[in-house]
């Protein structure tokens, strides 16, 4: 079974304080990515990233930053947490399978607040 | 750029009837994938069905299908005879370029 874990299930930060969102997969995939979740908005990518030391903005990128320094593992960085910064975050990482399909596979998320 | 609308917040579906779940979609590349995913509250997304752009069949997995309709730009998921573990939250979503994004999801409610 795909494995992606991410280091911690509820988070609660402070304002101003910079926050290290971990996330794991091992199936070796080369596409890992963040998204947050927020009521009635859906998910909204992050980040994405190809490969090693690779990354690419996604469609809300403001205020986060992202580390991949290994394959397996893909960091969300909040350099100084804001309160609008609360919400679930979740991983994924993806493959290509067989059939031509796209699947992704996400992590069980971290519910992040901040106060 | 590309769009996915899911324009049914929330849904109430009596136990063992088919349900069909709208989603629709905008993009211009002519190569692109379709996706369903299902989020129970525990929160953990469970990929349900996916849909090549150049897919001649509908897909289908299990009691899941998918009603792709490429001139209506429509990619709807049909469940049949729905079950109480059926209740959750279902986000359409769609692959182009090497992103993936997703609509706002519908809430499905079965009914004993």
């Amino acid at each position: 079974d795909v494995k992606v874990t991410q280091s911690s299930r509820y988070l609660v930060k402070r304002t101003g304080e910079k926050v290290f969102l971990e996330c794991v997969q091992d199936m070796d995939h080369e596409n890992m990515f963040w998204y947050r979740q927020d009521p009635g908005l859906g998910l909204r990518l992050i980040y994405f990233s190809y490969d090693v030391k690779m990354k690419e903005k996604g469609d809300i990128p403001e205020g986060y930053s992202v580390s991949r320094e290994k394959k397996e593992r893909f960091s969300l960085i909040l350099e100084s947490a804001s309160t609008n910064q609360t919400s679930m975050y979740l991983c994924a990482s993806r493959t290509e399978g067989t059939s031509g399909s796209y699947e992704q596979y996400f992590g069980p998320g971290t519910r992040l607040t901040v106060t | 750029a590309q769009k996915i609308t899911q324009t049914q917040p929330g849904m109430f579906v009596q136990e063992k009837e088919a349900v069909t779940l709208d989603c629709t979609y905008d993009t211009s590349d002519p190569s692109y994938g379709l996706f369903w995913y299902k989020q129970p509250s525990s929160g953990e997304m469970i990929f349900l069905i996916y849909q090549g752009s150049y897919d001649q069949q509908n897909a289908t997995e299990g009691r899941y299908s998918l009603n792709f309709q490429k001139a209506r730009k429509s990619a709807n998921l049909v469940i049949s005879a729905s079950q109480l573990g059926d209740s959750a939250m279902y986000f359409c979503a769609m692959k182009g370029d090497d992103k993936i994004i997703f609509g706002k999801g519908t809430r499905l409610h079965i009914l004993p």
